[in-house]
């Protein structure tokens, strides 16, 4: 059972445009959702994260939006970039109890055109 | 100082071979975690230890796996009779404790690409 589904699978988006990463996710004591951002041959990095008491989080570029009622979470990259080129993770959490572990989506590969 | 680190970087071995991976996390992170990402796919939670104590060990895919933190700090991920199946990158990750509390944020290693052939 995939807890945590994420599309698209692969996304190619112009200089200066918006990407747009979707998830959606199952299980409902999930209340942590961070985003990870991983380049070839390098671990996952932390992006931006964001918790159900709030409906959206913006650091910078970075925006997620978040749709508690409808179980769903996105990512929305501002003005893209081709240094933005990776591959996207978002990721779910139980903070409540001890399922400290991540549950990932299958990832995003985007590709930033100059 | 330094991210979390991770030896060896690639590793090959023949099948049944035995490997070990090595985990170094972040100073004075006391939760650790081991995660297999497998070609083109989210990484998937392996096991978690908080100090020396291996207290959730749910995702090992077999008894093949087995993981070791002995004095709490760095971390072992042994396979034992490596199978073709078992080829994937191996992710550490530590984070700090608050509370008695893993704290959300994970900090990941670069990983170990492991291939059997």
């Amino acid at each position: 059972q995939q807890q945590v589904k994420q599309s698209p699978q692969s996304l190619i988006v112009q200089k200066g445009g918006i990407s747009i990463i979707n998830c959606a996710y199952e299980n409902t004591a999930f209340d942590y959702f961070p985003w990870y951002q991983q380049f070839p041959g390098k671990g996952p990095a932390l992006l931006i994260a964001i918790r159900p008491d709030v409906s959206e989080k913006k650091e910078g570029r970075f925006t997620i939006s978040f749709n508690k009622s409808a179980k769903q979470f996105s990512l929305h990259i501002m003005d893209s970039q081709p240094g933005d080129s990776a591959t996207y993770f978002c990721a779910a959490n139980d903070r409540g109890g001890s399922n400290y572990k991540l549950t990932f989506g299958k990832g995003t590969l985007l590709t930033v055109n100059p | 100082g330094a991210g979390v680190s991770q030896s060896p970087r690639y590793k090959v071995a023949k099948r049944g071979q035995d490997v070990a991976l090595r985990c170094d996390p972040i100073s004075g992170h006391v939760s650790l975690f081991w995660y297999q990402q497998a070609l083109g796919q989210g990484p998937e939670f392996l096991t978690y230890f908080q100090n020396e104590a291996q207290l959730d060990k749910s995702g090992l895919p077999s008894d093949r796996f087995f993981a070791e933190r002995p004095e709490g700090s760095v971390s072992t991920l042994k396979i034992q009779r490596t199978q073709q199946e078992d080829s994937a990158v191996y992710l550490c990750a530590s984070s700090l404790i608050l509370s008695g509390r893993a704290l959300e944020t994970q900090y990941f290693g670069p990983g170990t690409r492991l291939l059997v052939l």
